[in-house]
């Protein structure tokens, strides 16, 4: 009964490096989401999946990449990091593509750039 | 589009109510949410009204909504130091299905 699950919980890099976050889950929804968290600013969209084959902005797209490899998998990439994106990571999904929104996050990723 | 506001924080007593509120400006919005984080943990759905209801109880949960007011808020009786959270009011903009989420609201229960 694992939901999203998101990997890795921790990471640090350096300034220029780049990496790859994981995220899967297993309740067959169409729509997955990733969202960064930064303290006083809530939850910003950085991209979306309506559904396999699909991806498009939030609100806060630029310095991020996605793939939306299967139904299960979102994968978000920083080409190049940047102090910027020191922040918590979430990843969620949903059921519905129109109307009841309900929203299942995994527990996060704390990324650092230092 | 949709937008959220809600107060930064609050801070209780245990066994007293908290009151959490929440403002949204979109008129068309179909559902709101509450979501609740704990320390080091992603979010998960607390509550949700539908927008054609005025109030929801679900234990020691009531969501009053105000639609005329665009003002939704989350009153937990008997609030315990488990209830220690960040609030996240969120709401889903008709023709949507991403809700938008205010910026959360940490409940700080004392003993």
């Amino acid at each position: 009964n694992a939901g999203v699950t998101q990997t890795p919980k921790f990471q640090v890099l350096k300034t220029g490096q780049s990496m790859t976050l994981q995220c899967a889950q297993d309740m067959n929804h169409n729509s997955m989401y990733w969202y960064r968290q930064d303290p006083g600013m809530g939850l910003r969209l950085i991209y979306y999946s309506a559904s396999e084959g699909t991806t498009d902005k939030g609100e806060v797209p630029n310095g991020y990449n996605v793939s939306r490899l299967n139904k299960r998998e979102f994968s978000l990439r920083l080409e190049s990091a940047a102090p910027s994106q020191t922040s918590v990571y979430f990843c969620a999904s949903s059921a519905a593509d129109r109307g009841f929104g309900k929203l299942f996050f995994g527990s996060g990723t704390q990324l650092s750039v230092l | 589009g949709e937008d959220v506001e809600q107060s930064l924080f609050l801070s209780v007593r245990e066994g007293d109510s908290s009151v959490i509120n929440c403002t949204y400006t979109d008129s068309s919005s179909t559902y709101l949410y509450w979501y609740k984080q704990e320390p080091g943990a992603g979010l998960q759905l607390l509550t949700y009204i539908f927008s054609n209801m005025d109030m929801k109880q679900d234990q020691r949960l009531t969501v009053l909504l105000n639609k005329k007011d665009k003002h939704l808020s989350l009153r937990i009786a008997d609030t315990q130091t488990g209830d220690s959270a960040i609030y996240f009011c969120a709401g889903l903009g008709g023709g949507s299905y991403i809700p938008t989420f205010g910026r959360g609201t940490s409940l700080i229960v004392h003993p």
